[in-house]
C-alpha cells in the first residue's frame, strides 16, 4: 500500500536554528515527490516537486532533498513567518487520477 | 500557478441537510480535484473531476454522498449529502495546471451539528 510518514509530528525551534523535517514513503513507482505549506485556516501552499533521487531544489531559506525512500526538507536559519505546517505528498507512476498521498505533516513553530 | 477560489469558506449546517460547495479557477483546466481534511488528519482524495466526464472516486468515497459536477473549464461543485457530523471536515478543490503539479483552493470549513 502507498503510504507517507512524516516525522516529527511538531517542531519548535529558535529563531536562526536550522533543522530537518523527514518524509519517508513506500510507492508503487514514484511519478513525484511535493513539499506544501499550509497556515492555519488556508489551503496548501505548493513549494516543491521532485523526481528523482539525488534531485534538490531551494527556495529561500528552504531546500528539499529526495532519495528513493525519503526526502528531507531543511530549514536554514528560519524565522518566525515560517511557522506553518508542511505537508508532504507523493503521486504514483500507476495514478490514471492524479491522486495525491499525503503524510500527516509536520508543524513548525519558530520562537523568536 | 492557478489562483483558486472557493465559495463558501464556512459553513455551520444541520444533520441531514446538504451543502453544495463551489470552485472557480482563473484560468482552464483538465483537470481538477476534491480532497477532505478531517480535523487533525492530512488531505485523502475524494474523487478527480475531469470537464465532459463522470468523476472519478476513491474508495470509501460514493457519487450518492458526494455528487460532483463539471460544467467547464474553469468551474466545479462538490455536493455533501444528508450530512452527519462525522462529515466536518475542511474540503479543498485543487487544479493540476501543470504536469503533475497540484495549486489548492482557500478551502470551505464545514460543521455539522
Amino acid at each position: 500500500e502507498d503510504q507517507v510518514t512524516q516525522s516529527p509530528e511538531a517542531l519548535r525551534l529558535q529563531e536562526g536554528e536550522s533543522s530537518s523535517l523527514n518524509c519517508s514513503y513506500t510507492v508503487s513507482g514514484l511519478r513525484g515527490l511535493f513539499w506544501y505549506r499550509q497556515d492555519p485556516g488556508k489551503g496548501p501552499e505548493f513549494l516543491f516537486t521532485l523526481y528523482s533521487a539525488g534531485e534538490e531544489k531551494e527556495k529561500e531559506r528552504l531546500k528539499a532533498t529526495l532519495t528513493k525512500k525519503e526526502s528531507f526538507l531543511h530549514i536554514t536559519a528560519p524565522k518566525p513567518e515560517d511557522s506553518a505546517t508542511y505537508l508532504c505528498a507523493v503521486q504514483a507512476e500507476t495514478s490514471n487520477t492524479g491522486k495525491l498521498i499525503f503524510g500527516q505533516g509536520t508543524t513548525l513553530q519558530v520562537k523568536p | 500557478s492557478a489562483v483558486i477560489s472557493q465559495k463558501p469558506s464556512r459553513d455551520i449546517c444541520q444533520r441531514g441537510t446538504s451543502l453544495t460547495i463551489q470552485c472557480q479557477v482563473d484560468s482552464q483546466v483538465t483537470m481538477m480535484f476534491w480532497y477532505r481534511q478531517q480535523p487533525g488528519q492530512s488531505l485523502t482524495l475524494i474523487a478527480t473531476a475531469n470537464q465532459g466526464s463522470e468523476a472519478t472516486y476513491e474508495s470509501g468515497f460514493v457519487i450518492d454522498k458526494f455528487p460532483i459536477s463539471r460544467p467547464n473549464l474553469t468551474f466545479s461543485t462538490l455536493t455533501v449529502s444528508n450530512m452527519s457530523p462525522e462529515d466536518s471536515s475542511i474540503y479543498l478543490c485543487s487544479v493540476e495546471p501543470l504536469s503533475d503539479t497540484q495549486y489548492f483552493g482557500p478551502g470551505t470549513r464545514l460543521t455539522v451539528l
